[in-house]
């Protein structure tokens, strides 16, 4: 299994809270993404790193940011969590990039904004 | 934008059954994948392909590039099988599938 962790795993915040969601990775992969999972909407894209402080948008960007300091960490923050960002988040790497290459997933955090 | 559609949405199979799920797109791509999640959410890469076919075990996936199209197939199915299958396309981070639900009942 590739090596990637997300942490926390679990989280319950209130509305307007910061919040803050790690992936780590041991293998130092140039690519990392984060989705958001939502039933009947599936995994949609937030943003992604192709290397570091090199970043952009996906899909569902609106109320997320990301940072990239070091080739292993990419951090999703809310900056001020909403109801409809109550989701199950994924990151994911690859080595040589989204076209042609193999993603490998982290187990996922699971957020409940209240 | 590219639009990954699915179907079936749910399949319900008895053991042994050879199983397919569609996936087609819209727009031209570079490689379409697919993925597996069981429950309790983790998500697991099973193949990437940009061209023909590729088998691991009892998998099989196609593609035809020309008609934007891809299947998998589960020969001699099983209940460990049961799980969610997810296409998705490249191109700067993936576009998915909604994904189908796949249940094999003993």
């Amino acid at each position: 299994d590739a090596g990637i962790t997300q942490s926390p795993r679990h989280k319950v915040t209130e509305t307007g809270t910061p919040v803050t969601l790690r992936c780590h990775q041991t293998e130092n992969h140039r690519y990392m993404y984060w989705y958001r999972q939502d039933p009947g909407h599936g995994l949609r894209l937030i943003h992604y790193s192709y290397g570091v402080k090199d970043t952009d948008k996906g899909e569902v960007s609106d109320g997320y940011s990301v940072s990239r300091s070091k080739t292993e960490d990419f951090l999703l923050t809310l900056e001020s969590a909403t109801s409809s960002q109550t989701s199950v988040y994924f990151c994911a790497i690859s080595d040589t990039g989204s076209r042609g290459d193999t993603q490998y997933f982290g187990p996922g955090t699971r957020l409940t904004v209240l | 934008k590219n639009e990954v559609e699915q179907s079936p949405q749910n399949l319900t199979a008895q053991e042994g059954e050879f199983i397919t799920i569609n996936c087609s797109y819209s727009v031209g791509i570079s490689a379409l994948h697919w993925l597996q999640q069981h429950p309790g959410g983790g998500i697991v890469s099973l193949f990437m392909l940009s061209s023909g076919k590729k088998k691991h075990g009892r998998l099989i996936a196609t593609i035809n590039i020309q008609e934007k199209h891809s299947s998998l197939h589960i020969t001699a199915s099983h209940p460990r099988d049961s799980a969610v299958y997810i296409c998705a396309t490249s191109g700067g981070g993936l576009t998915f599938g909604k994904g189908t639900h796949l249940i094999i009942q003993p």
